[in-house]
């Protein structure tokens, strides 16, 4: 099955440079989440889309901004980069109610992560 | 903002043995979540859970949603070495359309072959 696909997998970034990740949803999935995980924590919300609108906002500082397109991927962009800003990034997403397959909106499902190290 | 209570934090057991962790939470929850993270990896949904009593297997993996609706369970038994990773909970407060899951802080779970 599609799984959720995030690019680039690794990007390594000056201070005060900017970065834009991308996500790719599972195919019919309405909702993206963007995370960001330091090193032995949990997963930290960022922000959210449902319908290419910004559903809910997490700990995501004022540097950092994201969309989602009209064919659902998401784009995060990040500027003025601080050290601080390094850590493993994930997007997830989630879809409709689906009965036969037993899921529901709120079942995330998280691509493979985007590594950013900031120098 | 709100955090789920999980425990233990880490565990250090023999390949073979019987894991249990558990999630509670101050308020009730409608949806529990488990996962499992590996190093580097994003977490995969192991194991969703919707309803108050509910207990779901997942090949060796067990979860319950509690009766309270304020907790959760995640059992591994028969334990093997691919089972090292981080397990979270997450949940879904009973309240509104908001999507947004509520996390603990983890559990890691270490095996020794």
């Amino acid at each position: 099955a599609a799984g959720v696909i995030q690019s680039p997998r690794h990007l390594i970034k000056e201070k005060r440079e900017t970065a834009t990740l991308k996500c790719y949803p599972i195919p019919r999935h309405d909702t993206v989440y963007w995370y960001q995980q330091g090193p032995g924590q949990d997963p930290q919300f960022l922000i959210s889309f449902y319908e290419k609108m910004q559903s809910d906002k997490g700990s995501i500082p004022d540097r950092f901004s994201a969309q989602q397109f009209s064919d659902y991927h998401s784009e995060l962009n990040m500027s003025s980069l601080e050290l601080g800003d390094s850590a493993l990034y994930f997007c997830a997403s989630s879809g409709f109610q689906d009965l036969g397959a037993g899921t529901t909106p709120h079942e995330q499902y998280f691509g493979p992560g985007t590594r950013l190290t900031v120098t | 903002g709100q955090q789920l209570n999980q425990s233990p934090q880490s565990m250090f057991i023999q390949e073979g043995e019987d894991v249990s962790m558990n999630c509670t939470s101050s308020s009730i929850f409608n949806t529990w979540l488990w996962y499992k993270q590996e190093p580097g990896e994003g977490p995969v949904l192991l194991i969703a859970l919707y309803k108050a009593g509910e207990l779901t297997s997942n090949g060796r993996l067990t979860a319950q949603f509690g009766i309270t609706r304020k907790d959760s369970f995640l059992n591994i038994s028969a334990s093997i070495p691919s089972d090292v990773g981080i397990y979270f909970c997450a949940g879904h407060p009973n309240a509104g359309n908001n999507r947004k899951l509520i996390w603990g802080l983890g559990t890691s779970l270490a095996v020794n072959p």
